[in-house]
């Protein structure tokens, strides 16, 4: 069974940058049709949608985030990163990472969603 | 932008039925998704396509969708089921994906 774990600083100082590593474990990153998201919650507030990967290196961001956001893979470490620069008080939250699963409808029609999740990883950000 | 609009909090009886809702203008041609979200976990898939249930979910969790309008219900809630609830969608053009504000469901 596939499980997701992520890792990185708790604690970030403002306008630097907040990098973050998720490892899949009980599976490869490589096999069958998966996204890679990442998504985070604010204490005490919903849940924000911030990108995903596909193991191909293609990428789709949230356009609220996009200008600061970066989503990586390593297959083989089977691990998939977030970059979110120049980081402020509003980017505290807690940080899950999630396997997508791809359905593909038609060569020009896929969707996807979230079945599989980390644990969530709180990152702080302050100075 | 794009929005699901979720009412904040639903109160039931254990037994009783919870029906949230979430309202989304490209629901009539995307799938809508729920999570439930216990106090201090990760989010946990209960309904997926509209309507289809997770392996491991219980049958009393149900999903439906109409317009723009998509519902998940809880036939004879328990104490257990009482989280907060998220949908989960996409724009029209499929490159936006976005949660609902969430809903507190209380069993009390």
């Amino acid at each position: 069974q596939v499980q997701l774990q992520e890792s990185g600083p708790g604690l970030v100082k403002p306008s630097q940058t907040l990098s973050l590593t998720c490892t899949v474990s009980g599976g490869s990153i490589s096999s069958g049709s998966y996204y890679w998201s990442w998504i985070r919650q604010p204490a005490g507030k919903g849940l924000e949608w911030i990108g995903r990967i596909y193991t191909s290196g293609s990428t789709s961001y949230n356009p609220s985030l996009k200008s600061r956001v970066s989503i990586s893979v390593d297959t083989s470490k089977n691990q998939f990163s977030l970059k979110l620069s120049t980081v402020t008080a509003a980017d505290t939250a807690v940080y899950y990472c999630a396997r997508d699963i791809v359905v593909v409808v038609t060569p020009l029609y896929q969707y996807s969603y979230m079945d599989v999740w980390g644990k969530g990883t709180t990152v702080t950000v302050s100075s | 932008s794009y929005e699901l609009t979720q009412p904040p909090s639903v109160s039931v009886s254990p037994g009783q039925t919870a029906r949230i809702t979430c309202s989304g203008d490209a629901l009539p041609k995307k799938y809508a998704y729920w999570y439930q979200q216990k106090s201090g976990q990760a989010p946990v898939l209960v309904i997926y396509e509209d309507s289809k249930r997770p392996s491991g979910i219980p049958e009393r969790f149900s999903g439906s969708s109409s317009g723009t309008l998509a519902t998940l219900t809880i036939s004879g809630a328990q104490a257990e089921d009482e989280a907060d609830y998220y949908c989960y969608s996409t724009d029209s053009s499929g490159n936006l994906w976005v949660f609902g504000g969430g809903t507190k469901l209380t069993v009390l």
